[in-house]
């Protein structure tokens, strides 16, 4: 099974850049699979971020599209997410996960999480 | 936005019951529908995708069903390690959004 991992900083000055990385290992990037960030917290819930395939194609959240890029790097294994202009209601825990193909939703293998606190 | 209700928001049940819990969606999603089982401090786990398939791995005792706007999931004897929070998600928009969860306790 697929195994994925988060890295980054836990804590952002607000209207900074959040940056993480997910580390994708026991299996190749380069598959059919949508790689996913979903973010949690305790005011929102669950929320959708986006999704990004090998090739660089990317799917955003409208609510969040002005302000997240995603990115891929096949060489390493490894695909990254950068919010831009974080304010507190960015807080919160950042997950990278595998999606199937685009359309069919599903989340099958989830990183542990990533807290990420929006703080001066 | 298509938008995802959960009842009830909270359940309580003992060992050996049967559940079933609800998704709501505020228009028709078809059976573009899936099901995810979270425990404190973890990340969410696949139970179900497409309404009523079983994830890989994913006990028997899980079903789900429905289609156009209402969903359920039914657990059919609970056990121990069933007591956690269990969301709906639906990706027939372009992009994809989950329920509130509801939370099922131990009675």
């Amino acid at each position: 099974q697929v195994q994925l991992k988060e890295s980054g900083p836990g804590v952002v000055k607000p209207s900074g850049t959040l940056s993480l990385t997910c580390a994708v290992s026991d299996g190749s990037i380069s598959t059919n699979n949508w790689w996913t960030w979903v973010r949690q917290s305790p005011v929102k819930g669950l929320e959708w971020i986006g999704e990004i395939y090998h090739t660089s194609s990317a799917n955003y959240n409208p609510s969040l599209r002005s302000r997240v890029t995603l990115s891929v790097d096949t060489s390493k294994n490894q695909f990254s997410l950068r919010l831009l202009s974080v304010t507190a209601a960015d807080t919160a825990v950042y997950f990278c996960a595998r999606g199937g193909g685009h359309g069919t939703g599903w989340m099958d293998s989830w990183g542990q999480g990533r807290l990420v606190t929006v703080s001066s | 936005d298509i938008q995802m209700t959960q009842s009830p928001s909270s359940l309580s049940a003992s060992v050996g019951d049967r559940v079933t819990l609800t998704c709501q969606a505020s228009q028709d999603i078809s059976n573009d529908l899936n099901w995810y089982q979270q425990n404190p401090g973890k990340a969410p786990k696949l139970l179900i995708y497409e309404t009523s398939k079983l994830a890989a791995g994913v006990s028997s005792r899980f079903s789900g069903s429905g289609s156009g706007t209402h969903f359920t999931l039914t657990i059919s004897s609970l056990r121990p390690e069933d007591f956690a929070t269990y969301y709906c998600q639906q990706y027939d928009n372009p992009f994809y959004t989950f329920g509130p969860g509801t939370r099922l306790e131990i009675k």
